[in-house]
Parts: structure tokens; C-alpha cells; sequence
């Protein structure tokens, strides 16, 4: 049972490159979350997914794109990276939206954009 | 919109001793959950306790306790005879008990990034 696990861990990309993050969870979970965090912030939503096939838009969703084809992956997409971008995304996932469903989150994406 | 403050941006404990760090809310909500995590330098997050806003009962688990003041919006976290391996930022969350809007998402505050001392 690996959890939420996230590649790369790492990535240097130049401005107006494109890549894809992947988050995947083991658990059967059905929502999923992808966060972003820049220095002196805690984590800010971009996207969310509440099932296999939706997606919807969190606090800070410019420039990013996503996807849910199954329910144990949720992709994070960046068509043309801008240094506004470096940051260091999380993923989480929970079982259910309440409150008492705990996130579980993944270990983290350091992506720099120069 | 929820905001969620965390004035202190670092604390420093003595190894056995207690700190506390603050938190800080502001919703119109009656009905909502708040959360502390823990962000050790491997960068995982870790959920350390988490409070009902209907309960009264400040939550426990360990030596982690909350003091919890719904009147004046205010989530504190207290660590009893603190570890070497408490050392890490933690962040003060809020989620809505309204699943209408982005569902089960967190708000988080800035963090505070706490040393423990030998």
C-alpha cells in the first residue's frame, strides 16, 4: 500500500515547456486535489476531482490543466510553463469530501520554470 | 471568503517543554472543521489533529491538544513535552461542512515553522 505518490519529484523546465505531473493513489479514493505551494504560503488548491471523469476548478487554476481518466490517477498539466510556476505542487486524495475523510497527500513535486 | 492566519511565522521550544502556536480564523460559517498539519523538512504532510466547529470539546490526541474559541475564531495547538522530531512547519487549515463549493477543500494558513531545541 504505497498511498499518494507523485512523479516526478523533481523537474527543471524552461519557460513555454510543457510536462505533466502524475499523482496516484492506491486507496479507492474517489476525490483528489492538486495544491501548490510557494515560499511563506501554505498550500493553495489549483484543481479537484470528485470522480473518475470530473474535474473542477480550485482558488488557482490559471495556466494549469487537468485530467481524471481513472480513478486512481489524476493528472496535472502545464502547456506553457512561466516562472510564476515554480513552485511545489502537492497531491492529496480523500476517501470521500467530508470532513472526517481525511487528505491524504503525496510527498511533493519540486518543479523550478527558468 | 475564509481566511485562515497564523501571526507567528517561527517559535522556538526547549526539548520536554510546552509551546503553543496560533491560529486564527475568519468565516461567516457556523458549521465548519479545522485542521493541523504537520510539514517535517521531508516535505510530507501530515495530519496531527482536527476539530469539529459543533463540538465544544477541544480535541486531543497525544500530545497534541487545540484550544479551541469558536466566539473569537481562534485554533490554537499546543505540544506537551516537546520531541527533536516535532521540529517542522505546521499549518493551520479550515474546511467549510458545506460540500457545495470546491468539495472537502482546505484553506491553509501561512505556517509557522517550529525548532526544538536539545
Amino acid at each position: 500500500n504505497a498511498g499518494v505518490t507523485q512523479t516526478p519529484k523533481f523537474r527543471v523546465l524552461k519557460t513555454g515547456q510543457s510536462m505533466t505531473l502524475l499523482c496516484a493513489q492506491d486507496m479507492n479514493h474517489e476525490y483528489m486535489y492538486w495544491y501548490r505551494q510557494d515560499p511563506g504560503m501554505g498550500l493553495r488548491l489549483i484543481h479537484y476531482s470528485v470522480g473518475e471523469g470530473t474535474t473542477a476548478k480550485g482558488e488557482v487554476p490559471d495556466g494549469y490543466n487537468v485530467s481524471r481518466l481513472k480513478k486512481q490517477n489524476f493528472l496535472l498539466g502545464l502547456e506553457s510553463a512561466a516562472p510564476s510556476q515554480t513552485s511545489v505542487y502537492f497531491c492529496a486524495s480523500s476517501l470521500k469530501g467530508g470532513w472526517s475523510y481525511e487528505q491524504y497527500f503525496g510527498p511533493g513535486t519540486r518543479l523550478t520554470v527558468t | 471568503a475564509q481566511t485562515v492566519t497564523q501571526s507567528q511565522p517561527e517559535m522556538s521550544v526547549q526539548e520536554a517543554e510546552t509551546v503553543t502556536l496560533s491560529c486564527t480564523y475568519d468565516t461567516s460559517e457556523s458549521d465548519y472543521y479545522l485542521f493541523w498539519y504537520k510539514q517535517p523538512p521531508s516535505r510530507q504532510m501530515i495530519l496531527v489533529i482536527r476539530q469539529e466547529a459543533y463540538k465544544q470539546q477541544n480535541a486531543t490526541e497525544n500530545r497534541f491538544s487545540v484550544n479551541f474559541q469558536k466566539a473569537a475564531k481562534s485554533f490554537s495547538l499546543k505540544i506537551s513535552d516537546s520531541q527533536l522530531g516535532d521540529a517542522a512547519m505546521y499549518f493551520c487549515a479550515y474546511r467549510s461542512a458545506w460540500d457545495g463549493g470546491s468539495q472537502g477543500n482546505l484553506i491553509f494558513g501561512k505556517g509557522t515553522k517550529l525548532s526544538v531545541k536539545p
